[in-house]
């Protein structure tokens, strides 16, 4: 069964709008942490920002925030004011055991 | 900074010649890396786990002894591709966590993007 599931395979925004990318997952273990990552079209993987499972408040790191819903086992990562080099495939990943487990990704367009 | 380095970056041979990929912690010691494989526009797909000083443990439907792994020391990890076939030509993309916790994000190498002719 998959653990990670991101059902947006591509989105599209326009510079400086907020734009949300989709991600749920599926554990049964209490503990567990979620991840983002940023793949540029160079290859390297670029931690964006984390969220654990018994973290209070949404994950925050600058333009990026992770819109953490327990209940629905979903955390979104929202983008806000994107720019240009925001297009990249972004992957979401959870770790309920070692290693991590990552979705398929979401590639994010940014046109001027 | 990098706090994983990969080398090389990029790499082509031959059919049937092996190639060997670096992965190196740079600030911090790894008793665990990850070797990943991801083919284009797919998702980062686990291959193998490298220990160091034990033998590595790999995931189902990999070849251990196409895919050589040796952890010879707490900050390097190869991974040796044997007897190369174009099919094997994808990206490789190592990673290491910097701590045992479960909040510690991997840390990974900028990739290896290997074609074989």
């Amino acid at each position: 069964a998959q653990k990670i599931t991101q059902t947006q395979p591509g989105m599209f925004v326009q510079e400086k709008e907020a734009v949300t990318l989709d991600c749920t997952y599926d554990t049964s273990d209490p503990s567990y942490g979620l991840f983002w990552y940023k793949q540029p079209s160079s290859g390297e993987m670029i931690f964006l920002i984390y969220q654990g499972s018994y973290d209070q408040q949404n994950a925050t790191e600058g333009r990026y925030s992770l819109n953490f819903q327990k209940a629905r086992k979903s955390a979104n990562l929202v983008i806000s004011a994107s720019q240009l080099g925001d297009s990249a495939m972004y992957f979401c990943a959870m770790r309920d055991t070692f290693p991590l487990t990552f979705g398929k990704g979401t590639m994010l367009l940014v046109s001027p | 900074g990098a706090v994983v380095s990969q080398h090389p970056s990029r790499v082509i041979c031959k059919s049937g010649t092996s190639v060997k990929i670096e992965c190196r912690s740079l600030d911090f010691q790894a008793t665990t890396m990850f070797w990943y494989r991801q083919f284009p526009k797919q998702s980062l797909m686990l291959m193998a786990t490298s220990n160091e000083g034990s033998k590595a443990t790999y995931e189902q439907g990999v070849e251990k002894d196409k895919f050589l792994i040796n952890h010879a020391s707490l900050t390097l990890s190869t991974l040796t591709v044997t007897s190369a076939h174009p099919e094997d030509s994808s990206f490789y993309i190592c990673s290491a966590p910097r701590t045992g916790q479960s909040n510690s994000p991997l840390h990974f190498g900028n990739g290896t993007r290997l074609t074989v002719t």
